[in-house]
């Protein structure tokens, strides 16, 4: 199982722009990586998946480089609703394990 | 896009009592599905992967004669507490694969106190 290192906490501004790194060192050729953002006391929501270089959709970016070895998670301009915990995972098929994931404080 | 339905909510029951949770896909069939625990400030913890008309397999440290899965169809499998304890409050949240999307759903989970 790939084990996933990201930075346990991040604080932000509004209206900034938010990168979280994901490290991912040794993902295998058939997983995929995929961002879930979690509210308190709700189940985590899908933000964004990709393989490799960039994916894009209407919330956020997802950075991959060619070694696919980390990721990055790109918020534009968060508000205060965005703030939450992102969990990185690498999935294989069924096999994938949350890390802490980083929470993300976005101030006023 | 895929949606799985997690119920009940909230459940506050008794020492001693069984709770069954209920979780399913509404729009797609899932012959897997895994149950998590969260405890406060913690990341989600797997406790058993849920197969249509197979047992359940758990993972270590997880009684199988505590928390019972059921996965009787290709859209429901539930989750029941039995004698619960205080110890056992926590927040439990399903997942199912969809292979229409190639990811993983989840439930909005559900907050379980024993009192």
């Amino acid at each position: 199982l790939a084990k996933t290192t990201q930075p346990i906490s991040m604080d932000s501004y509004e209206g900034q722009e938010v990168n979280i790194t994901c490290s991912h060192n040794n993902i295998a050729t058939n997983d995929y990586i995929t961002w879930y953002q979690q509210f308190p006391s709700q189940g985590p929501r899908f933000i964004i998946q990709g393989y490799k270089t960039k994916v894009t959709n209407e919330v956020a970016s997802l950075f991959i480089p060619a070694d696919r070895k980390s990721s990055t998670l790109s918020l534009p301009r968060v508000s205060l609703s965005d703030t939450a915990v992102y969990y990185c995972l690498v999935v294989g098929g069924q096999n994938f394990v949350f890390g802490p994931g980083t929470r993300l404080s976005v101030l006023p | 896009g895929a949606v799985v339905s997690q119920h009940p909510s909230r459940v506050i029951c008794k020492s001693g009592t069984s709770v069954k949770i209920e979780c399913r896909s509404l729009d797609f069939q899932a012959t897997t599905m895994f149950w998590y625990r969260q405890f406060p400030k913690q990341s989600l913890m797997l406790m058993a992967t849920s197969n249509e008309g197979s047992k359940a397999t758990y993972e270590q440290g997880v009684e199988k004669d505590k928390f019972l899965i059921n996965h009787a169809s290709l859209t429901l499998s539930t989750l029941t507490v039995t004698s619960a304890h205080p110890e056992d409050s926590s927040f439990y949240i399903c997942s199912a694969y969809s292979s229409g999307w190639n990811g993983y759903t989840f439930g909005s989970g559900t907050r379980l106190t024993v009192v």
